[in-house]
């Protein structure tokens, strides 16, 4: 129940496309639903985070769908870049002490130029 | 100014060795976490502090003892290093009061011999 399932493993777009990872999670609990972006050689680093009191969050580029109802949450981005190659990961977590965060198994994007 | 830093950045030992990696963060935050990702990029939680008391111990064998001399520092230390524990180790904090923001560092890439 603690799991975090995301598709696909790997993604491969053309530069102008639009990219879409998937998450889905079990515990209703949870109520907070980040994603983080890793390059090579760094540490991840939040990339965008939603509540589910809304259903779509939006920064730039970067949407956020939430499907409370389904226990699914989408990453989109738009007009993708090369410079957005990286690994996502989505997340998710309970607001308390120590705030045991769960990640997603990691979504491989490449975007071509 | 790095907000949470570790060192070293790269570490490579001998099977059996005793080694250790320290982490400090200066974003005055209460919780701090290591978390052990390995070749295929999974992201697993190990032990998370809050103001220097343990709050999450995952399943981790006994060889691996975290140290919270104060807030800031959370230190890893490493017995009788096994090939197995070849991987990335990042320490992370987060303070829960700005939408549970985990911060990373960039990672301490250990490879055992």
């Amino acid at each position: 129940q603690q799991q975090v399932k995301q598709s696909p493993q790997s993604l491969i777009v053309q530069k102008g496309g639009i990219s879409i990872i998937n998450c889905a999670y079990e515990n209703t609990a949870f109520d907070y639903f980040p994603w983080y972006q890793q390059f090579p050689g760094k540490g991840p680093a939040l990339l965008i985070a939603i509540r589910p009191d809304v259903s779509e969050k939006k920064e730039g580029r970067f949407t956020i769908s939430f499907n409370k109802s389904a226990k699914q949450f989408s990453l989109h981005i738009m007009d993708s870049q090369p410079g957005d190659s990286a690994t996502y990961f989505c997340a998710a977590s309970l607001d308390n002490y120590g705030q045991n965060f769960v990640f997603g198994p990691g979504t491989r994007l490449s975007v071509l130029p | 100014d790095t907000a949470v830093s570790q060192t070293p950045k790269y570490l490579v030992t001998q099977m059996g060795n005793d080694k250790s990696i320290k982490c400090e963060q200066n974003l005055g935050h209460d919780t701090m976490y290591w978390y052990k990702q390995d070749s295929k990029k999974f992201l697993k939680i190990m032990f998370s502090y809050n103001n220097k008391e343990l709050i999450i111990n995952e399943t981790v064998p006994n060889r691996f003892s975290p140290k919270s001399p104060d807030k800031a520092h959370l230190n890893l230390h490493i017995n009788s290093l096994e090939l197995g524990d070849s991987a990335v180790y990042f320490c992370a904090s987060s303070s829960g009061g700005d939408g549970n923001t985990i911060y990373f560092g960039e990672g301490s890439w250990l490879t055992v011999v």
